[in-house]
């Protein structure tokens, strides 16, 4: 595709119920990345993946939190028994380098609202 | 006290006029140093990349890094409606993929 694509794009959960976020980043893509967005907040770091490997899982705010990217292309970020403090956008980004660089770039974010 | 911090506004700029936005940090490692524009509801998109201390320029968007200081600015020149988002700083140490964001400021140019 011509960018990061994310679904849903909106999605509604009752606490306590799981949820999966799905990204999938531009062709060819080495890193990617999950950043959570809380409202009027900047992005905070959740984890980094390079290819099919989870070099750093550090942001995942808790347990609950599982990212996983098998085949080195999709990933999927999931949330167990969700929380209201989860309410956020969580943004996928992808860059064809290993580490950040200028070549990164986002996708338009899942909102997540937990009720 | 955060790593970075941004005046979030709301800053609020006629047509045709100079925007300067400007972010704070703490952490004196930090080399690389990224302006991002997001429009509502959309993910952020890069405006501007320096490495190190010094200006930049690109079209009507000027970015300024003082590592002496610790501060770095944005500014955008004959400013425009479709300039109206939210812009973040960001920045990162050398050889780090994690990027530490600015909580954004919220510009709205009115036509």
């Amino acid at each position: 595709g011509a960018g990061v694509s994310q679904s849903p794009r909106y999605k509604v959960a009752k606490r306590g119920q799981d949820v999966a976020l799905r990204c999938d980043p531009i062709s060819g893509h080495v890193s990617l990345f999950w950043y959570q967005q809380a409202l009027g907040q900047g992005p905070e770091f959740l984890t980094y993946f390079q290819n099919e490997a989870q070099l750093d899982k550090s942001g995942l705010p808790s347990d609950r939190f599982f990212a996983e990217r098998p085949e080195g292309s999709v990933s999927t970020l999931k949330i167990q028994r969700t929380q209201q403090e989860d309410s956020a956008v969580y943004l996928c980004a992808s860059s064809q380098t290993t580490g950040w660089g200028t070549e990164a770039f986002f996708g338009q974010g899942t909102r997540l609202t937990v009720v | 006290q955060k790593e970075v911090e941004q005046d979030p506004g709301p800053l609020s700029v006629p047509e045709g006029a100079i925007v300067s936005l400007n972010c704070t940090y703490s952490n004196s490692a930090f080399q690389y140093f990224m302006w991002y524009r997001q429009y509502s509801r959309k993910g952020p998109e890069l405006l501007m990349y320096t490495y190190s201390s010094g200006n930049k320029e690109d079209g009507r968007f000027t970015a300024q890094v003082d590592k002496s200081s610790k501060y770095i600015s944005l500014f955008i020149r004959d400013s425009q409606p479709s300039d109206s988002a939210t812009y973040l700083c960001a920045m990162s140490e050398p050889n780090d993929y994690k990027l530490s964001f600015g909580a954004g400021t919220t510009v709205t140019v009115r036509a």
